[in-house]
């Protein structure tokens, strides 16, 4: 199974700054996803990250918002620019396994927003 | 559209009582794939069991066992004489064939195993 880590693993932000979640994976993968996590809620696709091109934003995301970055086969950046304290959520990423449709995720990073 | 609804928002059972947590999703598709997540308070999502849309054969691993039944477009979970280790949120979530590796995720059922 893949090994994915997170940094931060959590974090405290206040309105208007913004923050930068990394993801680290111990094999090489093509495609890794960023999901979001409110309180009480369900996981939401934000973007799916592939190496050596755009990141692919979902419906009610955007770029400016939460620039992805893929610069290899292992590692991820998902930046959350100008937060407001609606952007307090788990932030989590993930990665298909091999030749199927499961996906390991990584442990996440609970960000709160003051 | 694609929705996946876990109406038991939170459940409490005493340990080694059986609980059954539900889940009933939404789509036209007809090849489709059902999965089970745990998320204890470490936050990490576990994979449980993955379901092709084809095969309705129920599976037992252990104390965990799932029922999926097409005709009522349910995939329910149930854990057999349950134990406080089980304490976490479970999440059902739905993947369609053809649109890679999108998940649609149920809002999850808070699961407490009082010892």
């Amino acid at each position: 199974s893949a090994v994915i880590s997170q940094k931060p693993s959590r974090d405290i932000c206040q309105r208007g700054t913004s923050l930068t979640i990394q993801c680290q994976v111990d094999s090489q993968v093509t495609m890794m996803f960023w999901y979001r996590q409110q309180p009480g809620q369900s996981l939401t696709l934000i973007a799916t990250a592939n190496q050596g091109s755009e990141a692919t934003y979902e419906s009610g995301f955007v770029i400016d918002k939460f620039p992805i970055s893929r610069p290899n086969l292992t590692f991820s950046t998902l930046t959350v620019s100008n937060m407001s304290p609606e952007d307090s959520s788990i932030y989590l990423c993930s990665v298909p396994r091999t030749n199927s449709y499961e996906q390991y995720f990584g442990p996440g990073t609970r960000l709160t927003v003051t | 559209a694609q929705k996946v609804t876990q109406a038991q928002t939170e459940i409490s059972v005493v340990e080694k009582e059986d609980v059954t947590l539900d889940c009933v999703y939404e789509t036209r598709d007809t090849t489709y794939y059902l999965f089970w997540y745990k998320q204890p308070p470490s936050g990490e999502l576990v994979f449980l069991i993955r379901r092709n849309s084809f095969d309705e054969q129920n599976e037992i691993s252990g104390r965990y066992s799932w029922n999926f039944q097409k005709s009522t477009s349910s995939f329910n979970f149930t854990i057999t004489a349950s134990q406080v280790v089980d304490s976490a949120v479970y999440f059902c979530a739905l993947l369609l064939s053809n649109t890679g590796n999108q998940f649609y995720f149920g809002t999850g059922t808070s699961l407490t195993v009082i010892p």
